[in-house]
This record gives C-alpha cells, sequence and structure tokens, in this order.
C-alpha cells in the first residue's frame, strides 16, 4: 500500500524555467507537509514544509501549495538552477514517521 | 555544528552474516529515525525511538532486524542472518522531539551490500 504518490517521476527544465512537481497522499492524518531534496551520495536535507491549515508557502525561489480537499501538494521552483538538480522526495508527516514517495529527478540544463 | 554520523559508510557482507550498523545523532536531539533506501526507491520507515519511552518498532520489515539505542543517544541497527534483499542505503535521521519532528536531519547512511 503506497500512501504518498509523486509525479512526474522525472523532469528536464532550462536554466530560469519553472520546475513543477506534485504530490498526492491516502492518510488524512499527517500533521506537517514537507519536500525534502536529496543529492547523489548523501542523505535527504528539509527544503521547505507546510502546516495543513496553510494553502501556500514561499521561500526563497520554491513555493509549496497544498490542496488539503484533493489530498494533494506541489512544489514550484522558480528560476531554476543547474544547482538544483536533485531528487525531490515529498514525506507527509505523521504517527512519528516520514512516509516518503518515491521521488522526483530533476534535471536542470544550462 | 557536527551532523548525523553514521557508520561504516559502506558494508559488503556475504549471505547469512550478521552486521551491526552505528549511528551518532545530532547532541541534544530526543528523537533518533531508522529508514531503509533501496535502488531508485523512496524511504522506508524502519524504527523510531524517543527518549526512554519504548521504541516504535512497527516498520522492521523482519524479526532479523533490531535496533538499540543506548543512554539516548547512539544507535545500533543490527540484521541478522543477512539476505540478498537486505541490501539497501540505511540513513539515520534525528530530530527534536513535539511539533518539529517533521524536521529530520539525516546521515549520510551505510550502503550494505549482501553477497
Amino acid at each position: 500500500q503506497q500512501q504518498v504518490k509523486q509525479s512526474p517521476q522525472s523532469l528536464i527544465v532550462q536554466k530560469g524555467g519553472i520546475s513543477i512537481i506534485n504530490c498526492a497522499y491516502e492518510n488524512t492524518a499527517f500533521d506537517y507537509f514537507p519536500w525534502y531534496q536529496q543529492f547523489p551520495g548523501k542523505g535527504p536535507a528539509l527544503l521547505i514544509a507546510i502546516r495543513p491549515d496553510v494553502s501556500e508557502k514561499k521561500e526563497g525561489r520554491f513555493t509549496i501549495s497544498f490542496n488539503k480537499s484533493a489530498k494533494q501538494f506541489s512544489l514550484h521552483i522558480m528560476d531554476s538552477q543547474p544547482g538544483d538538480s536533485a531528487t525531490y522526495f515529498c514525506a507527509p508527516y505523521g504517527n512519528n514517521r516520514l512516509a516518503f514517495g518515491k521521488g522526483n529527478q530533476v534535471v536542470v540544463i544550462p | 555544528g557536527a551532523g548525523v554520523s553514521q557508520s561504516p559508510s559502506n558494508k559488503v557482507t556475504e549471505k547469512g552474516k550478521d552486521v551491526e550498523l552505528r549511528c551518532d545523532p545530532i547532541s541534544g536531539h530526543t528523537a533518533l529515525y531508522w529508514y531503509r533506501q533501496s535502488l531508485g526507491q523512496g524511504l522506508e520507515f524502519l524504527i523510531y525511538f524517543q527518549g526512554n519511552s519504548a521504541p516504535d518498532k512497527s516498520g522492521l520489515p523482519s524479526d532479523r532486524f533490531s535496533a538499540e539505542r543506548t543512554g539516548g543517544s547512539v544507535s545500533t541497527l543490527t540484521i541478522q542472518r543477512t539476505q540478498q534483499e537486505d541490501s539497501a542505503v540505511y540513513l539515520c535521521a534525528s530530530s527534536f522531539s513535539g511539533h518539529s519532528s517533521y524536521e529530520q536531519y539525516f546521515g549520510p547512511g551505510t550502503r550494505l551490500t549482501v553477497t
């Protein structure tokens, strides 16, 4: 049973473009909705997170949009840079754990 | 300050042998987690420790897996009689407890290969 589904699986974006990746979840008991960023050979690192009572949160070039009724949230990366090339995981938090999706691989080409 | 450290970084073992993986969390973090990441997959929750409370072992895939946390700090994940399907990267994370527990700090992982 997969609680969290991400799309698209991979994304290629030109430098300066917008990357949009999506996450759909099933469990309504999640408390927080983070996105994690992972580079090869490293552990994931928290990028940005949103509370369930907020519809949008922006931090620099990164924005989360949250749709509670649809049980979906997305990550927008504005002005994408080659250094943003990484795997992005949505990982809703609840019941003392992060529930990771399978990840979206984003490649930003110069 | 120092982040989460894990050792060894790589471990190759023969099928049927036991292995121990170590995690040193960030000082002051009361919560500690183990996850497993198979090739090209997301992270799978294994176990959660919070202070001196009994651990949440609900994610352990079989009774060959066990973990302990000594003195509320260092943790060891033990896999007995390893199988080829145990090959994965094992990641440890730590966090403060309470409302900020969604912010977990991950170590670099231990890559386990069972031959």
